[in-house]
């Protein structure tokens, strides 16, 4: 039982690159988050999902794009990347609404 | 916009100390008020969490007392140790919504042996 995992672990980007941060977990959880951590401003929520086939915008979503194709599966994409994105990218799993949320690793990126 | 206001930013407690962090929230259907503790490197993990209907509640050394008239929350650590430096985040959700946690800012905790 490997809870959540989170690939890459690091990631350096050029401005305009794109990328594909993929998130899964094995715990059979139906709620799937994507947050991003910079310094001094916690966690924010970029989009989340309630369930295959289904995303929703967040706090801070602009220049971000998300799928939930598998269940398991919840992919954060960067279209043209831009250096306002330079940030660890948290992803976190729940089996309903306000219980425990399970956390990856991270994704240090990196856009120069 | 939904806030979680935590404080103070950075704390340094002897070891043995109380170590204390607070956050207040302004949104009063939320429901769920966890605390969550990173390590360097690390993802965020569950420490301890309350709702509404219960003022306190403890787990070891950690408690977290809550007043829901002043919408405020605390985590306190007993007897802390330095393994307990971390950086600790205060989060408030639920309420029917599935919209994820608001947190806090966070605070950097320093436990000096």
């Amino acid at each position: 039982n490997a809870g959540v995992t989170q690939t890459p672990k690091f990631r350096v980007l050029k401005t305009g690159q794109s990328m594909t941060l993929l998130c899964a977990q094995d715990m059979n959880h139906e709620y799937m988050y994507w947050y991003r951590q910079d310094p001094g401003m916690g966690l924010r929520l970029i989009h989340y999902s309630v369930g295959e086939g289904t995303t929703a915008k967040g706090e801070v979503p602009d220049g971000y794009n998300v799928s939930r194709l598998k269940k398991q599966n919840f992919l954060l994409g960067l279209e043209s990347a831009a250096p306002s994105q330079t940030s660890v990218y948290f992803c976190a799993s729940t089996v309903g609404q306000g219980l425990e949320q399970y956390f990856g690793p991270g994704t240090r990126l990196t856009v120069t | 916009q939904q806030q979680v206001k935590q404080s103070p930013q950075s704390l340094i407690v002897q070891k043995g100390g109380i170590s204390i962090i607070n956050c207040a929230y302004e949104n009063t259907a939320f429901d769920y008020f966890p605390w969550y503790q990173q390590f360097p490197g690390k993802g965020p993990a569950l420490l301890i969490a309350i709702r509404p209907d219960v003022s306190e509640k403890k787990e070891g050394r950690f408690t977290i007392s809550f007043n829901k008239s002043a919408k405020q929350f605390s985590l306190h650590i007993m007897d802390s140790q330095p393994g307990d430096s971390a950086t600790y985040f205060c989060a408030a959700g639920g309420g029917g919504g599935a919209d994820g946690l608001t947190f806090g800012k966070g605070t950097h905790l320093i436990i000096q042996p």
